[in-house]
């Protein structure tokens, strides 16, 4: 099955700044690849998505990049303000299959004033 | 439009006890999803149901939890006997099907169940 793994777990940064956090999964047929925002006690909202026949994709401040053949795909927040603090998720998933997410550990951002 | 709506959003048992918990996705999607999610994890998929019938269930520990989709909509999700490593948010989450390459999907989470096992 496929394994998502996701780096830093914790990322502070000064606002204003940007932040990147990086995922990598294994399964090469995996082909959607969305990213999730959670705030403490609240559900994963969905941010910004990307599909295996695009390799960047922007929304504002948000951008997702995807390799394909390293197997890797980033979330940037640029101009990060302090709303931008949550707990972010990236999955993978195959379309062609159940379209099942997997997803990764989480990586916990905090934007500091 | 309205969201989808789980309950309850928190419960306490003891081991060994029993516990449900109840889902209603968004009017209209065919695919559900029970998920749990561990604190400081993510959410891991425990079943997945295609209208009312079980697409991915690979996950779900059988000999404990028990979930159906009756008539395609509502769902729940049953753990007995409750174990301690049971603790967690179990997430519903809910989505259109589309097929193949003609469009992407957007899984919609509800609000959660926390569940406290002592």
């Amino acid at each position: 099955g496929e394994n998502v793994e996701q780096h830093p777990s914790t990322l502070s940064v000064q606002e204003g700044d940007s932040a990147v956090i990086k995922c990598t999964y294994s399964d090469s047929a995996s082909n959607y690849f969305p990213w999730y925002k959670q705030e403490l006690g609240k559900r994963p909202q969905l941010i910004i998505d990307i599909r295996s026949n695009v390799g960047e994709k922007k929304d504002q401040r948000i951008a997702v990049t995807l390799n394909k053949t390293a197997k890797h795909f980033s979330l940037h927040i640029t101009e990060t303000q302090p709303e931008d603090s949550a707990v972010y998720f990236c999955a993978a998933s195959n379309d062609f299959g159940n379209e099942k997410l997997t997803f990764g550990t989480g990586t916990r951002l905090t934007i500091i004033p | 439009e309205a969201g989808v709506a789980q309950s309850p959003r928190y419960k306490i048992i003891e081991k060994r006890q029993s516990v449900a918990f109840w889902c209603n996705p968004i009017s209209g999607h065919a695919t559900l999803y029970w998920y749990q999610q561990i604190l400081g994890q993510g959410p891991k998929l425990l079943i997945q149901f295609q209208n009312n019938g079980v697409v991915d269930d690979s996950q779900l520990p059988k000999d404990r939890f028990s979930a159906e989709r009756l008539k395609g909509v509502d769902s729940t999700l049953k753990i007995q006997p409750a174990k301690l490593e049971d603790s967690a948010v179990y997430l519903c989450a809910s989505s259109l099907y589309r097929s193949g390459r003609t469009g992407g999907y957007e899984q919609y989470f509800g609000p959660g169940t926390r569940l406290t096992v002592t």
